[in-house]
């Protein structure tokens, strides 16, 4: 059965770091892009980031550019989410999700909490 | 960005009865191979998001059948045929067509009468 189980999340404080992971497994990780999604406590989904198979093409949300890194060890089927100069707006159960484009967002992790806040 | 409007917000039914939920986005949602990127999610109280339906009408594995989408340009809705226990929980609309950034609708919270 695929599935995505994300780790590392936790308690920070504002202008601290959080390296989040997801592990994959069930699927041939190499040939899915993947995703990471983020709900704030009570609000709606936002799409985070995102990379391809090849770790070549990465995009980002406006809210994270430039503080957010995502990254890919397919060897290890497992996507990562470097988090630098963390805000309290970055509050949220962080997803990991496959795929992308027509096919975004097949398949969700059950989510990790990252909570900023001093 | 696109703008991805969902109505209405909180959607009691009575078990048994359809449902409907209306997402609209704020341009037309056509990409240029001629399919719409539109997927509905729902998720459960406690739980991560799942994929219910893709490329507006196409229901993923193992969705029930009672659930429906149907939609064109920039008008789309998502039906319930005969609403179920299970099916409470928050709906989101998607739009994949103009990425990055993918966004969603408000999310629509349905609960049972």
């Amino acid at each position: 059965e695929a599935q995505l189980v994300e780790s590392g999340g936790g308690l920070v404080n504002p202008g601290g770091s959080l390296r989040l992971s997801c592990t994959a497994s069930g699927f041939p990780f190499s040939s899915h892009a993947m995703n990471w999604v983020r709900q704030a406590p009570g609000k709606g989904l936002e799409w985070v980031s995102s990379i391809n198979t090849g770790s070549v093409y990465m995009y980002y949300a406006d809210s994270v550019k430039g503080r957010f890194t995502i990254s890919r060890d397919n060897a290890k089927n497992s996507l990562y989410l470097q988090m630098n100069s963390l805000r309290v707006d970055d509050t949220a159960v962080y997803f990991c999700a496959r795929d992308w484009a027509g096919n975004a967002f097949a398949l969700w992790g059950q989510g990790t909490m990252v909570t900023v806040s001093s | 960005d696109v703008v991805m409007t969902q109505s209405p917000l909180s959607l009691p039914v009575t078990l048994g009865q359809p449902a409907s939920i209306s997402c609209r986005s704020s341009q037309s949602l056509v990409h240029s191979d001629g399919n719409s990127y539109l997927s509905w999610f729902q998720q459960r109280p406690g739980q991560s998001p799942r994929r219910l339906i893709y490329k507006v009408s196409n229901r993923d594995s193992g969705v029930p059948d009672r659930f429906s989408g149907s939609g064109s340009g920039t008008d789309f809705t998502l039906n319930i045929s005969r609403v179920e226990a299970e099916d409470v929980g928050v709906y989101y609309c998607m739009q994949s067509t103009h990425w990055p950034p993918y966004t969603f609708g408000q999310g629509t919270k349905l609960e049972i009468k």
